[in-house]
């Protein structure tokens, strides 16, 4: 029930492409998804959040699609470019708790 | 320019050996944790903090692993006796409030061989 699942594993995409991740959890008590962006070398960095009280939220090129029903949620990178390639890790927490439960992670590959 | 600030960056060190891990959370952040990341496991919380108290420890092996807060500005992260499966990259984070942005700072990579 703790588990956040994230897929694809790895993703490549033609710059200008959208690039989209998928990320489903059980424990219906989570009420904060954040996704968050790594380089290599560097510590992940958040990216965008959301909370199920909205079903999408933008940011740029960024969106977040989220589904409560379905226990889903989704990360969209519109005209994707070659700087977007990182590391990118859905995670999901709950109200009374700072416990940041992260997904497996999906390297995101954009060629020019 | 807020930072967490983790040091070594890099640690190679012999099985057996006791190693230590430091980090300085952004000033005035009252939540720290914890994270190792391995290819094979991701991203997994070791343990959390906050104003100083231990809040969650049980993702952490507790026979060969502890972590402390000496001091606000202060977190450490002890592994005594090192193995080679505790090589990973390990994460301190802080934050000021729940459920909001956690910065990472940029890890440190420890190997044990």
């Amino acid at each position: 029930q703790q588990q956040v699942k994230q897929s694809p594993q790895s993703l490549i995409v033609q710059k200008g492409g959208i690039s989209i991740i998928n990320c489903a959890y059980e424990n219906t008590a989570f009420d904060y998804f954040p996704w968050y962006q790594q380089f290599p070398g560097k510590g992940p960095a958040l990216l965008i959040a959301i909370r199920p009280d909205v079903s999408e939220k933008k940011e740029g090129r960024f969106t977040i699609s989220f589904n409560k029903s379905a226990k889903q949620f989704s990360l969209h990178i519109m005209d994707s470019q070659p700087g977007d390639s990182a590391t990118y890790f859905c995670a999901a927490s709950k109200d009374n708790t700072d416990k940041l439960i992260f997904g497996t992670g999906t390297r995101l590959q954009v060629f020019p | 320019d807020a930072r967490v600030t983790q040091t070594p960056r890099d640690k190679v060190t012999e099985m057996g050996q006791e190693v230590t891990m430091r980090c300085q959370p952004i000033l005035g952040h009252n939540t720290v944790f914890w994270y190792r990341q391995t290819m094979m496991q991701g991203l997994e919380l070791l343990a959390y903090f906050r104003n100083r108290a231990p809040l969650d420890d049980s993702g952490m092996p507790k026979d060969r692993f502890s972590a402390e807060m000496p001091d606000a500005t202060l977190a450490t992260l002890k592994i005594q006796p090192s193995e080679p499966r505790d090589s990973a990259v390990y994460f301190c984070a802080s934050g000021y409030q729940m459920n909001t942005e956690a910065f990472f700072g940029q890890g440190t990579r420890l190997t044990v061989v």
